[in-house]
Order: structure tokens, then sequence, then C-alpha cells
């Protein structure tokens, strides 16, 4: 799997838009991008993935960028419950490889109110 | 509820003791797999069952490490002569493989403290 960056952490107000990048400039075509969260004393929880094409749905959206060697994770509306860390992975999720998932430190959120 | 359900949700032994941690998937969920994740540390992966297909075991540290999946559903991840470096936060989580869109559902853990 292609390395991802983000940053170690950032905070975000209540109610505002939160924007979470992650670079992976190494990244092949047929490499997907995902991002999954963890609440403290939880398990990871899937958010969102793609391809090349943004997408969105109930939870947040994917920005990918043309050359897609970055992405951003948008939380449209920020809550006190999305405090949390946000790991970005890049993988091809094929039969042979799609369940060896390893994070690495991922970006601690945390939303003030 | 419909989630991945993991017991017990903590557990501390001494050193030496044999462990076992169950899951049961979401119904109808063919995929299982088994991770663990150290104190500030990012997720390991350890074992996939799918289906009849032998077990990936792949991930597992030593032989102390098994597991097995019963029926194709509930799992028990056994460790034996417990370490402690075996001290972590042990994740199960289920998948529709069907699907095959990477989505992982993850129970919330047993977290595992070896004196």
């Amino acid at each position: 799997d292609a390395k991802t960056t983000q940053p170690t952490s950032m905070d975000c107000a209540e109610g505002r838009a939160a924007n979470l990048p992650c670079n992976h400039s190494t990244i092949s075509g047929n490499e997907y991008v995902y991002w999954y969260r963890q609440i403290h004393s939880q398990g990871p929880q899937y958010i969102i993935h793609g391809l090349k094409n943004n997408e969105t749905n109930e939870m947040a959206s994917l920005i990918i960028t043309e050359d897609r060697k970055s992405s951003t994770l948008i939380l449209p509306h920020a809550t006190l419950r999305d405090t949390a860390v946000y790991y970005c992975i890049v993988r091809v999720p094929s039969r042979s490889n799609d369940y060896k998932l390893s994070f690495g430190a991922g970006t601690t959120v945390t939303v003030r109110a | 509820g419909a989630g991945v359900s993991q017991s017990p949700s903590n557990k501390v032994t001494e050193k030496g003791k044999d462990v076992e941690l169950r899951c049961d998937p979401i119904s109808g969920h063919t995929a299982l797999y088994w991770y663990r994740q150290s104190l500030g540390q990012g997720l390991e992966f350890l074992i996939y069952f799918q289906g009849n297909s032998a077990p990936d075991k792949s991930g597992l540290p030593s032989d102390r490490f098994s597991a097995e999946r019963t029926g194709g559903s509930v799992s028990t991840l056994t460790i034996q002569r417990t370490q402690q470096e075996d001290s972590a936060v042990y994740l199960c989580a289920s998948s529709l493989r069907s699907r095959n869109t990477g989505e992982l559902f993850f129970g919330e853990g047993s977290r595992l403290t070896v004196l």
C-alpha cells in the first residue's frame, strides 16, 4: 500500500467544517483512498472511500485532487462527537489483500465548543 | 444490536495464563478479521477468515496465537502462555465480501492486560 502523510493533530470549532488533508504522492492508478476514524475506546469506523471522483455520503465528503496525490476529508458541520483519530489509507481493494489494513498514526481531531 | 459484538470488553490476566477472546460478527457477513492495537499505535492485522476457505494467518505474531471460526459465524482468538507484550486492544471486524468495497465493521474491542 502507498504511504500516506497526515498532520498529527488539528482543532476544529463545533458547527464549522473540518478539512482533513492527506498526502499520498506515490499512489498508484488502481489504489483507492479510504478514510476511517476511531473514537476513543471504540473500534475503527469506516467513513468513505474513493478512486478519483469526489465522493459524498451522510458522514463526509472526500475531495481527491486531479493528480490523485492528495485528498481532503471534509466533515461539513463538526460536532463534539466527531472528536477522534482519523486515518487515511490508500490500497487496492482486492480479494488478496483488502483485509490487511494497517493504520498509521492518523490525525487527532479535537472539536471544541 | 446489529453490530459486531466482542467479549470480554476487558480482561486482566497473569503472565503465562491462556486467554480466549470472542467475536460475534454481523449476521450475514462472510468475512471476519482480527486485529490488535497497542497503546498509541496503529492497527495490526492478525488473521482473516472468509467462508469455508483456509484462513490467512500471516499476521499472527507467534505460535502462541490461534483462532478458529465455528459454523462460519462466531470466532475465538486464543493466546496461550500470555506475555506482557501481548497487552493490547484486540479488535474484530466483519464485512460482506461480495461487496468488495473494503468496508469493515469493527467491534469495540477486547482490552487485554497481562500483568
